[in-house]
């Protein structure tokens, strides 16, 4: 079964602290890996995406990994802020299709306290 | 330019009424959707519109009804709607498919409230 797990379900840290969200798909095909944040109440916004042979990609504080070997992924979050509480999704895309479905996870609730 | 831009922001609408929702691309995407998304739960996808035809339908009822007028706008028409279709419909677009790896674009959503 094509499926994506997300720990923790949530996490509260401090302010300047750094954190790791994992991920862990069964997804095969394999095409891509993307990680999202949401917001409450609003859409969410692209961070990551990566596929097969990449191992590591930034995007600001932001640093996605990838093992396609053990399927899973992690998202870095370095000295968080109080505007990085959201909720992250892990989302995988399958190959195999012309159009390649994408299968969410539940996603990570942050919370970044003062 | 990279909004999805989505309308109305929140509607509420009874079970015997008719209304739609709107979206709007100018990124020259040519792959449009539409995600509903329950509190606390991932979207779950709906329909997706490529080159502005029909591709896939998640068994969604009847009672939504999807429109493609042009490679900028997607619909979604809205009729005789239960309580339980309460949820925030989520547009999206990318400019290819997803095995592609673009960016699928989200916009900021509908919140649908059925009375």
């Amino acid at each position: 079964k094509n499926q994506v797990e997300q720990s923790p379900q949530s996490l509260i840290i401090l302010e300047g602290k750094n954190c790791t969200l994992q991920c862990n798909y069964t997804v095969s095909p394999f095409s891509n890996l993307r990680w999202y944040k949401q917001d409450t109440g609003r859409g969410p916004v692209s961070l990551t995406i990566m596929t097969f042979s990449e191992n590591t990609k930034s995007n600001g504080r932001y640093t996605a990994t990838l093992d396609a070997d053990t399927k899973q992924s992690s998202l870095h979050i370095t000295a968080s802020q109080l505007s990085d509480s959201a909720s992250y999704i892990c989302v995988v895309c399958r190959g195999g299709t012309s159009y390649g479905k994408l299968t969410f996870g539940q996603g990570t609730i942050l919370t970044v306290h003062p | 330019d990279t909004e999805v831009t989505q309308t109305p922001k929140h509607l509420v609408m009874g079970m015997t009424n008719k209304k739609s929702l709107k979206c709007e691309q100018h990124m020259g995407h040519r792959a449009m959707y539409w995600y509903k998304q329950k509190a606390k739960k991932p979207p779950e996808l709906m329909f997706v519109y490529s080159y502005e035809k029909l591709s896939i339908n998640e068994s969604v009822p009847s009672r939504f009804s999807p429109e493609c007028p042009n490679s900028s706008l997607l619909n979604l028409h809205l009729h005789a709607l239960q309580p339980e279709d309460s949820a925030l419909y989520l547009c999206a677009s990318s400019l290819e498919s997803p095995r592609s790896g673009n960016t699928i674009y989200f916009g900021e959503g509908s919140w649908l409230t059925v009375v």
